[in-house]
């Protein structure tokens, strides 16, 4: 059973970096080749995909938010992480990790449900 | 981009009425390992989404058997046979054929 937990700065200037880490628990974050995601919520709205990467460091970005976004792997911590540069109050979020799936041995794609708790962004000078 | 639609964006209902929500994809979301991506989830008020169904029709593990999937391509439907006082909540629709992923607006659906 994996547990995710997002951290970082609960508040960001504008024009910044928000960077967020994604600790992940229970197993190992390299054990399968894991598909691990990144999705936001803005106060009152829906949930969007930032970004999703498997854990051999292959990233998928929302073409909407490419230009600012980076995601990585850290197999020694059991974390991965998330950038976005340039940050405007439109993207104050409730910021969500989570393992979305997996490629077992035979080559199958398996659905997994792990998400972290969220962790609110505000972006405010 | 893959543009998810659900239709309708709220709901009342009864409880033990059955309720139906839609979701159209503007691509379609068979692959060509012939699994289609179309995921359902749940988000309470206050918690994390839980998913309910994969790759269509597929109830994921501890899921009532009351909630069902089904459609193909690009149009797909959320059933619930009847409805109870926790299923409450927004659902959300999101294919995973077109990575990283995208969501549906979501449905709130409240209990009458």
């Amino acid at each position: 059973q994996l547990q995710l937990q997002e951290s970082g700065p609960g508040l960001v200037k504008p024009s910044e970096t928000l960077s967020l880490t994604c600790t992940v628990s229970g197993g190992s974050i390299s054990s399968n080749s894991y598909y691990w995601g990144w999705i936001r919520q803005p106060p009152g709205k829906g949930l969007e995909w930032i970004g999703g990467i498997f854990s051999s460091g292959t990233t998928y970005y929302n073409p909407s938010l490419k230009s600012r976004v980076t995601m990585s792997v850290d197999t020694s911590k059991n974390q991965f992480s998330l950038k976005l540069s340039s940050v405007t109050a439109a993207d104050t979020a409730l910021f969500y990790c989570a393992g979305i799936g997996y490629y077992d041995s035979s080559g199958y794609y398996r659905p997994i449900d792990y998400w972290g708790q969220g962790t609110l962004v505000t972006v405010s000078s | 981009d893959t543009v998810m639609t659900q239709t309708p964006l709220s709901l009342s209902v009864t409880p033990g009425q059955p309720a139906s929500i839609s979701c159209k994809s503007s691509q379609s979301l068979l692959h060509s390992d012939g699994k289609t991506y179309l995921y359902w989830y749940l988000q309470k008020a206050g918690q994390s989404p839980q998913l309910l169904i994969y790759e269509v029709s597929s109830r994921f593990s501890g899921v009532p058997d009351r909630f069902s999937g089904s459609g193909s391509g690009t149009d797909f439907t959320l059933q619930i046979s009847r409805v109870e006082a926790e299923d409450v909540g927004v659902y959300y629709c999101m294919q995973g054929k077109h990575l990283p992923g995208a969501f549906g607006q979501g449905t709130k659906v409240e209990i009458k």
